[in-house]
């Protein structure tokens, strides 16, 4: 049962476009909502996170939009450029930093000139 | 600064074989936590460490064992190791106090078992 809903599974756009990743999650206990960009051979790095007592973040071309009564937020990448292609998680975590980070399973991206 | 240095990068056992990850950061975070990483599945957490001594389960934590001695080690053992195992394993960590919230990941560490 996966705790962190997470689509498209894969996404095209094209260079100059906008991309956009939308999840979901049911356990309200969740408190803080960051995004993980990750290159082929890599490990994940943090790209944006955003807390529920905002509706929206940018940083850049990107930005979380947050919708808390729906439980969803989503991640928008103005300007698509190909060195954006990579794999990008949503991921959520509880109140404290004690608690443990779940990842959504994933959107593979690629921009395409 | 090195950051998250997993050993090693790529591993093949036989089933029933144990084995050793090992994780080590020198950031001096409390919190560390591995990670598999599967085609479809994404990043599911398998244990984590809040502090010496203090570990918890996560998602996936069957067929996997762990401890935590010092700040800077977080050992991943399977203690007899099965197909289903073959996977990427990321380890993690991070500063609880200030807290910022961001994961550091390690570069990964790619397991085949046959």
């Amino acid at each position: 049962q996966q705790q962190v809903k997470q689509s498209p599974q894969s996404l095209i756009v094209q260079k100059g476009g906008i991309s956009i990743i939308n999840c979901a999650y049911e356990n309200t206990a969740f408190d803080y909502f960051p995004w993980y960009q990750q290159f082929p051979g890599k490990g994940p790095a943090l790209l944006i996170a955003i807390r529920p007592d905002v509706s929206e973040k940018k940083e850049g071309r990107f930005t979380i939009s947050f919708n808390k009564s729906a439980k969803q937020f989503s991640l928008h990448i103005m300007d698509s450029q190909p060195g954006d292609s990579a794999t990008y998680f949503c991921a959520a975590r509880g109140r404290t930093s004690y608690d443990k980070v779940i990842f959504g399973p994933g959107t593979s991206l690629s921009v395409i000139p | 600064n090195a950051g998250v240095t997993q050993t090693p990068k790529f591993q093949v056992l036989k089933t029933g074989q144990s084995m050793t990850l090992q994780c080590a950061q020198d950031m001096n975070h409390e919190y560390m936590s591995w990670y598999r990483q599967d085609p479809g599945m994404g990043l599911r957490l398998i244990h984590y460490s809040v502090g010496a001594g203090i570990t918890d389960q996560g998602e996936v934590p069957n067929g996997y064992n762990v401890s935590r001695s010092t700040t800077e080690d977080f050992p991943l053992r399977l203690l007899s190791a099965a197909p289903s195992q073959t996977s990427v394993y990321f380890c993690a960590s991070s500063r609880v106090r200030p807290n910022t919230g961001e994961l550091f990941f390690g570069e990964g560490s790619r397991l085949t078992v046959l």
